[in-house]
This record gives structure tokens, C-alpha cells and sequence, in this order.
């Protein structure tokens, strides 16, 4: 199994560009994860989706930020226009999930966004 | 809903020594807790997990501690090495909800 895949890895980008994360989950899981990563906040999950529905998304920081699943293997977290502080590291993960119980979320490598 | 704490936020340990990370969480109904390692510039990795209905788990080095009642759980790594260097973050989870993350604690094993 190929885990987790997002893209691009790396972008860099000017403030008030639109910018696309992609991410393709592990095959066979039914929940899927965006996580934001920065020094002064730690890993912030900002939406869930189960069973492409999104479950949860409280943390989406700004109307800026959206996010959509269209089938059960493909996720986008699209940020427009995108702000300096919009600079983190996005990591998409994916678990198989009950209702009565947790399991093993696993991540993706991340996407490592500057907006300059 | 959950909210996990997690200390010390910084840990420093010479090679060999034992090193523990504690977290607490709030919502009795959260069953499952796993522990991931972070590595500069590395996506967390998991290492070792625990399920409510256990006390204790034991992985080689790593063992992980859980305290229901209490509602908290804790993670031992044995004879340190170098490469144990890291973040560690310890999660709480319920099912259909969210994995709920403590803020990490950098582990620095010094040689």
C-alpha cells in the first residue's frame, strides 16, 4: 500500500493566490483527515470527513478555507486568496473508523506551504 | 468535546536513561490512545497504541500506561538511544469523532 499521497509537496506562492492541496487516502478507509502544522499551534485538525461526508469542520480557521472529498479517494483543501499566515504544513490523514471506536489515523508526507 | 494535555512540553535525558511523557484526557467515553513520533521535517508516525479495555502495552522499548479511572496515560521509552530524539504526541479517541492531539513534547536524547 502506497499510504497516504498528497500534492504537491512543496509550493510556494504570493498572498492572494489560490492554492489547491490534493490528497488521495488510503485505499479501503473511511475517514479522512486535514491537519495544519505550525510551530506556534501544533497539529490543528481542521475538518473531517467520514464516508465523504464532512463530519466536522470547526477548525477551518476563515471562510478562506474550503474543503471537499468528491469520492472515497480524492480530498481537496483549497485556501483563496491565501495570507502569509496561511504558511504551514498541511497534512491530510486517513483511518478506518467505527462509530464505537477509534482506530490508527495515518499521514500523509505533507504539503509544505509559504505564501510570500 | 475532548481535550488532551500533555507534559512536559520539553524533555532532555542522557543516552541510556528512561524517559516519560504523561497525558491527560477529559471525556470518559474516549477508548482508544495512540502515541506518535515526529522527526524533523517527517510526518507524525505512530508507535505504539492503547485500547481501553488494557492497562499496559509493551513494544520492545516503548511501553505505554493507561489509568481510566484517573484518565490518564503515559508513554516510557527504556535505554534512550540518539535516534529516540524527536516529538512524541500522544492522542485521545472516541470512534466517529475526532482524534484529539496534545501539543507534543520534543524529546532530546543527548549521547
Amino acid at each position: 500500500d502506497a499510504g497516504v499521497i498528497q500534492s504537491p509537496r512543496h509550493e510556494v506562492t504570493e498572498m492572494g493566490q489560490e492554492v489547491t492541496l490534493r490528497c488521495k487516502p488510503i485505499s479501503g478507509h473511511n475517514s479522512l483527515f486535514w491537519y495544519r502544522q505550525t510551530m506556534m499551534r501544533g497539529l490543528e485538525l481542521l475538518i473531517y470527513f467520514n464516508n465523504n461526508v464532512p463530519i466536522d469542520d470547526s477548525g477551518m480557521p476563515e471562510d478562506r478555507f474550503s474543503a471537499k472529498m468528491p469520492n472515497a479517494s480524492f480530498s481537496t483543501l483549497k485556501i483563496q486568496p491565501s495570507e502569509p499566515r496561511d504558511s504551514a504544513v498541511y497534512f491530510c490523514a486517513s483511518s478506518s473508523q467505527t462509530v464505537s471506536s477509534g482506530n490508527t489515523i495515518y499521514f500523509g508526507e505533507g504539503s509544505w506551504l509559504t505564501v510570500v | 468535546g475532548e481535550n488532551v494535555e500533555q507534559h512536559p512540553s520539553t524533555l532532555s535525558v542522557q543516552e541510556g536513561d528512561s524517559a516519560v511523557i504523561k497525558c491527560t484526557y477529559s471525556d470518559s467515553a474516549s477508548n482508544y490512545f495512540p502515541w506518535y513520533k515526529q522527526e524533523l521535517g517527517k510526518r507524525p508516525q505512530l508507535i505504539i497504541d492503547i485500547r481501553s479495555n488494557v492497562g499496559e502495552k509493551k513494544d520492545q522499548r516503548i511501553a505505554v500506561t493507561l489509568n481510566k479511572t484517573a484518565k490518564h496515560f503515559s508513554l516510557h521509552i527504556t535505554e534512550t538511544q540518539p535516534e529516540d530524539s524527536a516529538v512524541y504526541f500522544c492522542a485521545a479517541s472516541m470512534g466517529f469523532n475526532k482524534f484529539y492531539f496534545g501539543s507534543g513534547t520534543k524529546l532530546n536524547v543527548k549521547p
